[in-house]
């Protein structure tokens, strides 16, 4: 069974840094897609960045970025240049499509507070 | 609409009651999604719809739960005799269709809370 590991519940940083979210996960798959979503205190999900297993290049999106190590099942995300509006929860989260259905696995989340 | 709806936005029930959790896609949206997420947990993905066909249910926690979705729009949630452990917030969200590379767009939630 697919799982996936957020092992930071909480972490901080100082606005204007850059910081890093941990995601590992474990398949036996070989075609899937990781995802990170941001959850802000109102509730409302939103995609922040996603990567499609088979490309070995990081995706990026603006000041998000993805450290994709396929082989240590490793998908970090790294927030650049850290802003308020990015105080959030992140879930990391996994996604299969096998004999044409979709099955997705969420991490429990990683609390981020950016200080001002 | 703007944005995926949901309603109610909170339902208190009593245990062994049935309710009926409801979402508006956006408009041209053909998939649909259903997620639990209990209280520090992350989400648990439940149940989701190509048009209105639900390809695999095996996601539903119990045969209490279940799921329709008529007219490739509307869908709900039902969940029947709830139990306290049915407590959380149930989302929804959905996309233009269900590639894999489709964004999802969430709603706010229905928070359930059984009492």
């Amino acid at each position: 069974a697919q799982t996936v590991t957020q092992s930071q519940p909480e972490m901080s940083v100082q606005e204007a840094e850059t910081v890093t979210l941990s995601c590992t996960y474990d398949t036996s798959e070989n075609n899937y897609y990781l995802f990170w979503y941001k959850q802000p205190p109102s509730r409302q999900m939103i995609l922040v960045i996603r990567q499609e297993a088979y490309k070995q290049q990081n995706a990026t999106e603006n000041r998000f970025s993805v450290n994709f190590q396929k082989a240590a099942k490793s998908f970090s995300l790294k927030i650049s240049d850290s802003q308020l509006g990015d105080t959030a929860m992140y879930f990391c989260a996994f996604m299969s499509a096998t004999s044409g259905t979709y099955k997705y696995i969420f991490g429990t989340g990683t609390r981020l507070k950016v200080l001002a | 609409g703007a944005g995926v709806s949901q309603s109610p936005s909170n339902k208190v029930t009593e245990k062994g009651k049935d309710v009926e959790l409801r979402c508006d896609p956006i408009s041209g949206h053909t998939a649909l999604y259903w997620y639990r997420q209990r209280l520090g947990q992350g989400l648990e993905f439940l149940i989701y719809f190509q048009g209105n066909s639900a390809p695999d249910k095996s996601g539903l926690p119990s045969d209490r739960f279940s799921a329709e979705r008529t007219g490739e729009s509307v869908s709900t949630l039902t969940i029947q005799r709830t139990q306290q452990e049915d407590s959380a917030v149930y989302l929804c969200a959905s996309s233009l269709d269900a590639g894999a590379l489709r964004t999802q767009y969430f709603g706010p939630g229905t928070r359930l809370t059984v009492l």
